[in-house]
C-alpha cells in the first residue's frame, strides 16, 4: 500500500482480556518496528523484525507481549491478560532496508484503552 | 545507553513568529543521527529534519533548521514563520549508526501556534 496501515485505530478492552494489534507495512519493506507511546511520553521501542532474521525482542516489557510477522509482511502484536498500564498508543514503522539511510515510515497507530 | 531530554513540555508561539525547541542527549557514540519528528493529532510521526553527527553544517528544510552542537550534545529546532499547521507534538530522537538500530525518543514538546 501507499503507507503503513494499522488496525484497529482504537481499541477498548477489559482488564485481563487478550488483544491483537495489526500492522501492514509498505509493500517491499523488509524492516518493521513496533513502538509504544504512553500518555505524555515519547516512543518506547518494543520489537524489530528484519526479513527472515530472528526478531530483536529486547524492548518487550513483559512475557505478556509477543509479536509475529507472517510472510515477511503483516505483523501482529499480541498483548495477553491486558493491564491498565498497557493503555497507550502502539505505533508501527517500516523501512526498505536495515539501515536508516532507507528512511522510515510510521503508521497512525492503535490507541489501546484497558478499562 | 542513550537518553534524550526535552526540557520544554509545552510552548506556544504567535503565527508568523519564530520559535526554538530544545533537545539535549547523552551518548558515548561518535557516529549517529539526530531527528526531529512532528506528531499531529492524526498520531502519525512525520519526519521534520535529520542531522548526521559527522556533518558540521546544520541541516535545514525550508522553514525548519537546527542548531547542532556536538560537543555540548545539543540539538535545537528553529521554526521560522510559524504556521497554524505547525501545531503538534515535536519529538527529538537519536539513532546510532548501524544495522537495525532503533530510535531513542525524547518525551516531546507540545507546540501551539496561536492565530
Amino acid at each position: 500500500g501507499a503507507g503503513v496501515s494499522q488496525s484497529p485505530s482504537n481499541k477498548v478492552t477489559e482488564k485481563g482480556k487478550d488483544v491483537e494489534l495489526r500492522c501492514d507495512p509498505i509493500s517491499g519493506h523488509t524492516a518493521l518496528y513496533w513502538y509504544r507511546q504512553s500518555l505524555g511520553q515519547g516512543l518506547e521501542f518494543l520489537i524489530y523484525f528484519q526479513g527472515n532474521s530472528a526478531p530483536d525482542k529486547s524492548g518487550l516489557p513483559s512475557d505478556r507481549f509477543s509479536a509475529e510477522r507472517t510472510g515477511g509482511s503483516v505483523s501482529t502484536l499480541t498483548i495477553q491478560r491486558t493491564q491498565q498500564e498497557d493503555s497507550a498508543v502502539y505505533l508501527c514503522a517500516s523501512s526498505l532496508g536495515r539501515t536508516y539511510s532507507y528512511g522510515y515510515t510510521f503508521g497512525s497507530g492503535t490507541r489501546l484503552t484497558v478499562v | 545507553a542513550q537518553t534524550v531530554t526535552q526540557s520544554q513540555p509545552e510552548m506556544s508561539v504567535q503565527e508568523a513568529e519564530t520559535v526554538t525547541l530544545s533537545c539535549t542527549y547523552d551518548t558515548s557514540e561518535n557516529n549517529y543521527y539526530l531527528f526531529w519528528y512532528k506528531q499531529p493529532p492524526s498520531r502519525q510521526m512525520i519526519l521534520v529534519i535529520r542531522q548526521e553527527a559527522y556533518k558540521q553544517q546544520n541541516a535545514t528544510e525550508n522553514r525548519f533548521s537546527v542548531n547542532f552542537q556536538k560537543a555540548a550534545k545539543s540539538f535545537s529546532l528553529k521554526i521560522s514563520d510559524s504556521q497554524l499547521g505547525d501545531t503538534a507534538m515535536y519529538f527529538c530522537a537519536f539513532m546510532k549508526l548501524g544495522y537495525g538500530q532503533n530510535f531513542v525518543f525524547g518525551p516531546g514538546t507540545r507546540l501551539s501556534v496561536l492565530p
